[in-house]
């Protein structure tokens, strides 16, 4: 079946500018993430959606970044005036919830690069 | 603070096991043990998990010591496509996880 999907694949910017990153989970997933990975780095925790409950946004770097979820699917990433510290790669995952702790499946990220 | 400890690096000859070693010797009982790994530019795959038995699925066997103190996992048959980084997490009831530096696995032909 289709897994996580993640557009735009690469995203080259100016500083300054915002930037979009969208993420499309695997269908019937109730939560969403967002992780971030610089180069040769771990991934760092971002935000985190589950169904209608308030978001935990903890991981998010600046106000800078926001981050919503339309109708409990798709989500957007957004970095509003970003900076060159802001280049990473962006990875959404998404998972169902239960009682066995079901298994993040990851998308490829969007590889964002600040110029 | 860290809650797995795993080797930088390891390297593994095709067709041979790779065994993966972990240890979380801090893991509570209703932790399980997560296995991932990184193919260069892709996102983490999920390999397997468990709680307090051994595991096998197709891609992998997961082997998870008495007292759960350390964990390993091995690939049957390694081949050059096994080549990643592989990360062992531990996780219970926060939903988070916490991705260390994990093993960077070379498979030599």
């Amino acid at each position: 079946g289709a897994g996580v999907s993640q557009s735009p694949s690469n995203k080259v910017t100016e500083k300054g500018k915002d930037v979009e990153l969208r993420c499309d989970p695997i269908s019937g997933h109730t939560a969403l993430y967002w992780y971030r990975q610089s180069l040769g780095q771990g991934l760092e925790f971002l935000i985190y959606f589950q169904g209608n409950s308030a978001p935990d946004k903890s991981g998010l770097p600046s106000d800078r970044f926001s981050a919503e979820r339309t109708g409990g699917s798709v989500s957007t990433l957004t970095i509003q005036r970003t900076q060159q510290e802001d280049s990473a790669v962006y990875l959404c995952a998404s998972t169902q919830t239960g009682p066995k702790r079901s298994p993040l499946h990851f998308g490829n990220g969007t590889r964002l690069t600040v110029t | 603070d860290a809650k797995t400890t795993q080797p930088p690096s390891m390297d593994c000859a095709e067709g041979r096991a790779a065994n993966l070693p972990c240890n979380h010797s801090t893991i509570s009982g209703n932790e399980y043990v997560y296995w991932y790994r990184q193919i260069h530019s892709q996102g983490p795959q999920y390999i397997i998990h468990g709680l307090k038995n051994n595991e096998t699925n197709e891609m992998a066997s997961l082997i998870i010591t008495e007292d759960r103190k350390s964990s390993t996992l091995i690939l049957p048959h390694a081949t050059l496509r096994d080549t990643a980084v592989y990360y062992c997490i531990v996780r219970g009831d926060d939903y988070k996880l916490s991705f260390g530096a994990g093993t960077t696995v070379t498979v030599r032909a």
